[in-house]
């Protein structure tokens, strides 16, 4: 089946930092990759879209500037959050759909545990 | 615009009962159909879709999910609910027309088996 990855899976960092999350899709191209942000015992929320080669779409809310997304190949896209704050800390998650364009799935990476101190 | 809603913040069940997990979504259009299990400290994994066709489907560990377009719901059961089918469950929807759009998620359901 199709596999995504993250790394790292939990990260500690300072307030005023920035971190880098990946996503990579090992065994597929994905055109699209999505971010979601999920607080404790809530939903995924959708932060942005990626797709290869073009700016990211970003939710409404969502700060470009503060969470940075690359989508640089077919199988990898970056997240950084930038100047981290205590209330960044969250459980992000990504996802990629399979570039062909008739695929109606999701794959989701292992989600990524940011902690700000 | 899309959503979905989980009317359950939990659901418990003993080991061995059917266990039925509620959604119910809104979509202007034809709609797509997904559950996905998510285990402490864990992303998403699939269980179950709807697309077309048979308004049963069934899906991993002995999951299945009946569409009805009628009252718009896409409940999810098992016959026999495990220990470790305790997780966190979450429905979601998406447009099934062509190019992009995005999934919407529900808010989720906790079902905590007894043994």
């Amino acid at each position: 089946g199709a596999v995504v990855s993250q790394h790292p899976s939990r990260v500690i960092c300072k307030s005023g930092t920035s971190v880098k999350i990946e996503c990579r899709s090992l065994d597929f191209q994905a055109t699209t990759m999505f971010w979601y942000r999920q607080f404790p015992k809530q939903s995924l929320m959708l932060m942005a879209t990626s797709n290869e080669g073009s700016k990211a779409t970003y939710e409404q809310g969502v700060e470009k500037d503060k969470f940075l997304i690359n989508h640089a190949s077919l199988t990898l896209s970056t997240l950084t959050v930038t100047s981290a704050h205590p209330e960044d800390s969250s459980f992000y998650i990504c996802s990629a759909r399979p570039q062909d364009i008739l695929s109606y799935e999701q794959y989701f990476g292992p989600g990524t545990r940011l902690t700000v101190t | 615009a899309q959503s979905v809603a989980q009317p359950e913040d939990q659901v418990n069940v003993a080991e061995g009962n059917p266990l039925t997990v509620k959604c119910t979504y809104s979509v202007s259009g034809n709609p797509y159909l997904f559950w996905y299990v998510q285990y402490p400290n864990r992303g998403l994994q699939f269980l179950l879709k709807y697309i077309t066709g048979d308004n049963l489907v069934k899906g991993s560990y002995g999951f299945e999910a009946e569409f009805n377009k009628s009252q718009t719901s896409f409940h999810l059961k098992k016959p026999s609910a495990l220990v470790s089918d305790s997780a966190l469950y979450f429905c979601a929807v998406r447009l099934s027309s062509r190019g992009y759009s995005t999934l919407t998620f529900g808010k989720g359901t906790m079902l905590l088996v007894s043994p």
